[in-house]
């Protein structure tokens, strides 16, 4: 079945770095992919949608200068955390719709961030 | 705007015993609704999904929940728990009637003892 790979799966950085993480489609072209964010003990929270060929669309509350976006190809979407602080540190999942209407995700494993 | 609140952040069952997780959605429009399961330190995986077909809807391991129109629920039932049921359980709603990005309930945490 189709699947969402994320890389890396955990990652430790120091505050005011920045950090990319990739989301890719492995075996389907995905035009739209969802980054959430996931808290310790929390829900998902959803961030942005990420848009293939144009600019993606942030949640309201979410720094779109600070949690960049980039989908340059049909199975690639990356989330860049620029200048990271310690309450960056979170659980990032993305998701690519399995079909166009379907409703239904695939979800990525997630990829762990600690800022120090 | 589309949401789920998941009754109960914490249900506790003996190993046998009936489970019974309750979701309940707003949703202006025909909702896709979903439950999904998170083990710890896991990604998600998806149990069942509600997409406007028969209301009772049959998912993995088990499980399988009612779609209620007049409740506005969408709870999680599973007959007998087992010890490897324990674990994180979210509900959730389409954002639009495309189904696209999923909102999520807080969540609700299944202990089973035995």
């Amino acid at each position: 079945g189709a699947v969402v790979s994320q890389h890396p799966s955990w990652v430790i950085c120091k505050s005011g770095t920045s950090v990319k993480i990739e989301c890719r489609s492995l075996d389907f072209q995905a035009t739209t992919m969802f980054w959430y964010r996931q808290f310790p003990k929390q829900s998902l929270m959803l961030m942005a949608t990420s848009n293939e060929g144009s600019k993606a669309t942030y949640e309201q509350g979410v720094e779109k200068d600070k949690f960049l976006i980039n989908h340059a190809s049909l199975t690639l979407s990356t989330l860049t955390v620029t200048s990271a602080h310690p309450e960056d540190s979170s659980f990032y999942i993305c998701s690519a719709p399995k079909s166009a209407g379907a409703g239904e995700q695939y979800f990525g494993p997630g990829t762990r961030l600690t800022v120090t | 705007a589309q949401s789920v609140t998941q009754l109960g952040s914490h249900v506790s069952v003996s190993e046998g015993a009936l489970v019974l997780l309750r979701c309940n959605y707003s949703s202006s429009v025909p909702p896709y609704l979903f439950w999904y399961v998170q083990y710890p330190n896991q990604g998600l995986q998806l149990l069942l999904k509600y997409t406007s077909a028969a209301t009772l809807v049959k998912g993995i391991n088990g499980f399988e929940a009612e779609f209620k129109k007049s409740e506005t629920s969408f709870h999680l039932t599973k007959p007998s728990a087992h010890m490897s049921d324990a674990a994180e359980y979210f509900c959730a709603v389409s954002k639009d009637q495309a189904g696209t990005a999923l909102i999520f309930g807080k969540g609700t945490t299944l202990s089973v003892s035995s």
